[in-house]
């Protein structure tokens, strides 16, 4: 399985463009890249999740570089309720039995 | 649909004691999982379950037994307490089909004294 590297924890004001950034070094063909954000007291949430390129849903984007060792989840314009834990994920998907989730990123958005 | 959902939300253990944690889903998945987080860390998979009557270690099994007799029910079985379990667990489900996101419930924290 591929280990991932996020910052530990980010700082930003509200409606800023927040942008972190994953580090998977030894990511595999097969593996795909996952985001998960965590609210205190609650289970992760899925936000979002790709291969290659770019993709974009209605909370957030994901760009990935063409040689994957790397991601980056952007989140547009955030607000207080954005503070949280944000996960990312690489698991083979072709074997989804198991997701190991890393340290994660905690984001702290400021008035 | 209730999604996944965990018994009980919080629990206190004397150490030596047993107990089960409790996860159903009604999402008719095949997959679930269980995590511990211990404050300020990640998730670490306890124990995984790809259908009933199949299970399977992840990175912390010691100490935790799991079942899962039916798809909906994936119970977590403590026997002797020890105050290293002293965590919030989450159960968490998935369909199993390509790029299908976890699906997690609330959580149950318990505390071993």
């Amino acid at each position: 399985l591929a280990k991932t590297t996020q910052p530990i924890s980010m700082d930003s004001y509200e409606g800023q463009e927040v942008n972190i950034t994953c580090s998977h070094n030894n990511i595999a063909t097969n593996d795909y890249i996952t985001w998960y954000q965590q609210f205190p007291s609650q289970g992760p949430r899925f936000i979002i999740q790709g291969y290659k390129t770019k993709v974009t849903n209605e909370v957030a984007s994901l760009f990935i570089p063409a040689d994957r060792k790397s991601s980056t989840l952007s989140l547009p314009r955030v607000s207080l309720s954005d503070t949280a834990v944000y996960y990312c994920l690489v698991g083979d998907r072709y074997n989804f039995n198991k997701f190991y989730f890393g340290s994660g990123t905690k984001l702290n958005v400021k008035p | 649909n209730a999604g996944v959902t965990q018994t009980p939300k919080f629990r206190i253990l004397k150490i030596g004691q047993s107990m089960t944690l409790q996860c159903t889903q009604d999402m008719n998945h095949n997959y679930m999982y269980w995590y511990r987080q211990d404050p300020g860390m990640g998730l670490k998979l306890i124990y995984y379950s790809v259908g009933a009557g199949i299970t399977d270690k992840g990175e912390v099994p010691n100490g935790y037994n799991v079942s899962r007799s039916t798809t909906e029910d994936f119970p977590l079985r403590l026997e002797l307490a020890a105050p290293s379990q002293t965590s919030v667990y989450f159960c968490a489900s998935s369909s199993g089909q390509y790029n299908s996101p976890l699906h997690f419930g609330n959580g149950t924290r318990l505390t071993v004294t």
